[in-house]
């Protein structure tokens, strides 16, 4: 079975240039998170959806980040523009919706913003 | 103070022995707790729920304390394996999104 997909794996840019980020959830749940993972921060939740509406947006760092799921099997997250402090692996996870909060998580993105 | 705390280690033990984690949580509102398990340049994946009266898998056994607000994982008999980080997880009541602890290293060593 197919897990949690992400793309891309790395992604290396340079300052001020937009990074987007995807993620295809498990097929059937229905509830998708955003992480960013840092050495100093450790896992932080940065948004999250149930059936494809955001729920809760509180740890999007600014507004220079931003989520979209357009429909069940696809997420984005973008970043525009990307600063040096945003390097880090991003983690997308699913689960679904009030069966005991199990998440289920991608192989994540390791971006590097020079 | 952050809800979620963990000794971040790292913990060193020889193959073979017992190794004991604790965390504490501080939001009392907590109803579901887990420990996940991250290897190196991984994703995070759930190890085992913990549950009031304790639970046990193989040689991984798990302890809530509500009283104290703190979640034990102990680990016996550990295997080379077991090298990881430790990430302790808790869930507050009506609310879908987890809290993760900033995890505990562990090195099993030969």
């Amino acid at each position: 079975d197919a897990g949690v997909i992400q793309s891309p794996r790395h992604e290396v840019t340079e300052m001020g240039q937009e990074v987007t980020l995807r993620c295809k959830p498990i097929s059937g749940h229905n509830s998708l998170f955003w992480y960013r993972q840092t050495m100093m921060r450790g896992l932080e939740l940065l948004i999250y959806f149930n059936n494809n509406v955001p729920i809760d947006d509180s740890g999007m760092p600014e507004d220079r980040f931003s989520a979209k799921m357009p429909n069940a099997s696809f997420s984005t997250l973008k970043i525009q523009p990307s600063e040096p402090r945003d390097s880090a692996v991003y983690f997308c996870a699913s689960s679904i919706t009030g069966t005991g909060i199990e998440q289920y998580f991608g192989p994540g993105t390791r971006l590097t913003v020079t | 103070r952050k809800e979620v705390e963990q000794d971040p280690g790292p913990f060193n033990v020889p193959e073979g022995a017992t190794v004991a984690f604790n965390c504490t949580y501080s939001n009392s509102a907590s109803q579901s707790f887990f420990w996940y398990r991250q290897d190196c340049r991984k994703e995070p994946k759930l190890l085992m729920s913990v549950y009031s009266s304790g639970n046990e898998d193989g040689r991984f056994t798990a302890q809530l304390n509500r009283a104290s607000q703190y979640i034990s994982l102990l680990i016996r008999d550990s295997k080379l394996s077991d090298s990881a980080t430790y990430l302790c997880v808790v869930n507050t009541q009506g609310a879908q999104k987890l809290v993760f602890g900033q995890g505990t290293r562990l090195t099993i060593n030969p």
